[in-house]
């Protein structure tokens, strides 16, 4: 219950298009849902985050779309370029005092190809 | 976001030897600290939770005798592997957080090789 699952493992898209990375979870108390962005031999940085009384968030070119009722997650990249090439992981968190843990996805590795 | 540092970025060791590895927040007080260590191709597995001031919290299967954790200030973590062996070679990387808030800020992460 625990799980936070993603898709797809890897991901070719051309430049300008658009890439999207699903996730799914089961534990209805994750309550944040935040994307990181992780480039070879570096940490993870965070890219974009959502909470479950919103539907979809916009920062530039990067969207998260949240269906509650499907306890599902998306990370939409509009107009992709060889610069997002990079390793994408979906994660979840509980409600609660304090810093809480996270719960990662398997991570996406996409390529953008020029 | 938050700017965390961790040293020493590369470290090659020998078997049998302890390697610490430090975590610093650099532009916030971070009551909590997060250690994880990532296999090369795999995702983040948490290794363990550390508040200041307090014994390190470690999941399941992780040795707390092995991977020393203390969490000495609101700025500074510090992990160390102790007795180390080639299985314990891995990407190490700390994250940094505080009450009240979701973010957890990562570091560039430690790269340890035991020979």
């Amino acid at each position: 219950q625990q799980q936070v699952k993603q898709s797809p493992q890897s991901l070719i898209v051309q430049k300008g298009g658009i890439s999207i990375i699903n996730c799914a979870y089961e534990n209805t108390a994750f309550d944040y849902f935040p994307w990181y962005q992780q480039f070879p031999g570096k940490g993870p940085a965070l890219l974009i985050a959502i909470r479950p009384d919103v539907s979809e968030k916009k920062e530039g070119r990067f969207t998260i779309s949240f269906n509650k009722s499907a306890k599902q997650f998306s990370l939409h990249i509009m107009d992709s370029q060889p610069g997002d090439s990079a390793t994408y992981f979906c994660a979840a968190s509980n409600r609660g005092q304090g810093a809480q843990k996270l719960v990662f996805g398997q991570g996406t590795r996409l390529t953008i190809n020029p | 976001g938050a700017v965390v540092s961790q040293h020493p970025s590369r470290v090659i060791c020998k078997s049998g030897t302890s390697v610490k590895i430090e975590c610093r927040s650099l532009d916030f007080q971070a009551t909590t600290m997060f250690w994880y260590r990532q296999f090369p191709k795999q995702s983040l597995m948490l290794m363990a939770t550390s508040n200041e001031g307090s014994k390190a919290t470690y999941e399941q299967g992780v040795e707390k005798d092995k991977f020393l954790i203390n969490h000495a200030s609101l700025t500074l973590s510090t992990l160390t592997v102790t007795s180390a062996h080639p299985e314990d070679s891995s990407f190490y990387i700390c994250s940094v957080s505080r009450d009240r808030i979701y973010e957890q800020y990562f570091g560039p992460g430690t790269r340890l090789t035991v020979t």
